[in-house]
């Protein structure tokens, strides 16, 4: 089993829709982020947590919210989805020693 | 401005040959890191070396070795003996801060690599 695991892996959705990517880890880790890919741009920081009960915005925060419901859990949430969110959406971990473990990403379209 | 420069949006490479990615970097922090990763066609993101900015040599992890110019602020990733499953996108990608500012990696646009047979 992966260490980090999101689910849907592949999601299409319409405008306007609320949706939410989950992601699980059993790295044991309390830092843990959600970045989003678009092509040509590489990875982008959407949201991060050093705890639970420690939730900071990243670079691209707007139009997106987070849970930590658990030290081994994060959420992403759409509140309302637009198609210029379509794009692909990793959750990763991180240890102390600075080695970040991505899960294998959620592909969300937004028509 | 960028904080992470990859001028090459792609490039062939023959198969056994070695190719050098590059990655230019812009940051006012003495403390920061540098991360490279390969992402093939399945899209997971695979970390395949690390150097500091502290670190005295040049980071090595097998077929895979960092060209770190820290006066120049590039950090080249150079594969050795090029094999056909190379064929991916990579990342450069920076933290800024030590370890424990956290990783909030900024990632490079990337370069596709295509090894040719």
């Amino acid at each position: 089993d992966a260490d980090v695991t999101q689910t849907p892996r592949n999601r299409i959705t319409k405008t306007g829709k609320r949706i939410m990517l989950e992601c699980s880890q059993t790295k044991g880790h309390d830092r843990m982020y959600w970045y989003r890919q678009d092509p040509g741009l590489g990875l982008r920081l959407i949201y991060y947590s050093f705890d639970v009960k420690d939730i900071n915005k990243g670079e691209i925060s707007d139009g997106y919210s987070v849970s930590r419901q658990a030290q081994a859990k994060f959420s992403l949430s759409l509140e309302s989805a637009i198609p210029n969110q379509t794009a692909l959406y990793f959750c990763a971990t991180s240890d102390l020693k600075g080695k970040l473990f991505f899960g294998e990403g959620s592909r969300l379209t937004v028509l | 401005a960028q904080k992470i420069t990859q001028t090459q949006p792609g490039m062939f490479v023959q198969e056994k040959e070695a190719v050098t990615l590059d990655c230019t970097y812009d940051t006012s922090d003495p403390s920061y890191g540098l991360f490279w990763y390969k992402q093939p066609s399945s899209g997971e993101m695979i970390f395949l070396i690390y150097q500091g900015s502290y670190d005295q040599q040049n980071a090595t992890e097998g077929r895979y070795s960092l060209n770190f110019q820290k006066a120049r602020k590039s950090a080249n990733l150079v594969i050795s003996a090029s094999q056909l499953g190379d064929s991916a996108m990579y990342f450069c990608a920076m933290r800024e801060g030590g370890r424990a500012a956290g990783n909030k990696l900024t990632f490079g646009g990337g370069t596709r690599v295509l090894v040719k047979p």
